[in-house]
């Protein structure tokens, strides 16, 4: 079984420029979520699909970020402008369905360093 | 507000030794408990899930329990090995949607 994609691993970018990251689930995994992690830190929630709808984004600077899920399958998560404070790494991860029981498989993570 | 306390720490231990990683949490009551491995460079990884109602659950070398009253979950690993090495977070399920909330993480150094 594939495991979640991400792309790109890595990404170096000046401030106020914009950049955008993409995700591919596990085959099947009706949630998705978007987490941040600077380093040092747990994984911070941004925002939570159920299938190409969204459940929560109560954490997401929605002035500077934006995602979306079409489709239900794979994801984007954009930055306009970048902060200096942006610089982190961002990690994608699905489940199967949106329960407490349920694991929470993760890709590799994008590292976002903003210059 | 929610607050979850990982040994800030990097814990090092001598192989072979039991290894134990405590997670502290307060203003919360879940109903689950997760932990999870990252290693550098990579996104965590799920190890075990406890739910509220069990004081213990193991798997291989791994035990993990949860006190509600104490509000606390001791990682365990036994016969610690170097490839142990790595970050344990701990995560609890909480909000209308099961979000996990995460714990900083503890570093854990075993010493061939």
């Amino acid at each position: 079984e594939a495991g979640v994609a991400q792309s790109p691993r890595y990404k170096i970018i000046e401030k106020r420029q914009s950049v955008a990251f993409w995700c591919n689930p596990i085959s099947g995994h009706a949630t998705l979520y978007w987490y941040q992690q600077i380093l040092g830190q747990g994984p911070k929630l941004l925002i939570q699909f159920q299938n190409n709808g969204v459940v929560d984004d109560s954490q997401l600077p929605k002035d500077r970020f934006s995602a979306e899920r079409l489709k239900g399958v794979d994801s984007t998560l954009k930055i306009q402008p970048a902060k200096l404070e942006d610089s982190a790494v961002y990690l994608c991860a699905s489940s199967p369905r949106t329960s407490g029981e349920n694991e929470q498989f993760f890709g590799p993570g994008t590292r976002l360093t903003v210059l | 507000s929610q607050k979850i306390e990982q040994n800030s720490e990097a814990l090092n231990i001598q192989e072979g030794k039991t290894a134990t990683l405590t997670c502290n949490y307060t203003n919360y009551s879940p109903a689950y408990l997760q932990w999870y491995r990252q290693d550098p460079g990579r996104g965590p990884v799920f190890l075990l899930l406890i739910r509220e109602n069990e004081k213990e659950k193991r798997k291989e070398r791994l035990k993990v329990t949860f006190d509600t009253t104490l509000k606390q979950s001791l990682f365990h690993i036994t016969a610690s090995q170097p490839a142990d090495s790595a970050t344990y977070l701990c995560a609890l399920v909480g909000g209308s949607n099961y979000q996990l909330i995460w714990g900083a993480g503890t570093k854990l150094i075993i010493k061939p």
